[in-house]
């Protein structure tokens, strides 16, 4: 089973900052790669899948990157909304498909 | 607007049992594959089971592959996990996810519901 690992685990930033989180895997996802962003008391929204293809209405200061084993989540300039907690997962092959453990962008 | 509503959770004591229902409203359900995704309280998520748009193929995650079974009935938009003999270990909030795909398995998520809890404990 292929183990995402996410970091770092929590992430204190202020309005404004850019922001990187980080997506590891233990053997290549190739370009499978989906990100998700969840807040507190809801359900998880989708991010963007393909590494870097946004879902519909995600805004243009998210962007993603990396392929095989190494993946990068980008908020290049945090809005007050983006305070969160982001997964990756991966969907390569067959199941199960993983999560990350998940990145808390807090505010600092 | 999309909409998947779960519900059917509840307490509920080891080895028991428990049917948690989807509704699905907003979308053509029988042209989507259909997941249902669970997160415990302190650990990750956790993908569960997957169904085909037709019901045909089905899939599980090795921790309840034998316990649960997932259908679904296109008539009635409904989307469903029958949970057998549970454990401690299944306690978590269950997610009724569409898959992104539009009549295929992208196997990535979007969007979930609201989700509903299950505890499992004596």
């Amino acid at each position: 089973e292929t183990v995402l690992t996410q970091s770092p685990a929590t992430l204190s930033v202020s309005p404004g900052e850019r922001v990187t989180l980080s997506c590891r895997a233990s053997q290549s996802v190739r370009t499978s790669l989906a990100w998700y962003q969840q807040k507190p008391g809801q359900a998880p929204k989708l991010l963007m899948y393909d590494v870097s293809t946004r879902a519909t209405g995600v805004p243009a200061r998210f962007s993603g990157s990396g392929s095989g084993t190494e993946f990068t989540l980008t908020i290049s300039s945090l809005q007050s909304e983006d305070f969160a907690v982001y997964y990756c997962q991966r969907y390569n092959n067959w199941p199960p498909w993983t999560f990350g453990q998940g990145t808390k962008v807090e505010s600092k | 607007e999309v909409i998947l509503m779960e519900s059917g959770g509840g307490l509920v004591q080891p080895g028991g049992s428990l049917r948690l229902s989807c509704t699905a409203s907003g979308f053509t359900f029988s042209n989507y594959w259909m997941h249902w995704i669970r997160h415990a309280p302190g650990k990750g998520l956790v993908w569960v089971s997957r169904i085909s748009s037709d019901g045909a193929s089905t899939t599980y995650a090795d921790s309840v592959k034998g316990r649960f079974t997932i259908s679904r009935d296109n008539a009635q938009n409904t989307l469903y996990l029958q949970m057998t003999s549970l454990r401690a270990e299944d306690t978590a909030v269950y997610y009724c996810v569409r898959d992104w795909g539009y009549s295929y398995a992208s196997n990535y998520f979007d969007p979930w519901g609201q989700g509903t809890w299950v505890t499992v404990s004596s």
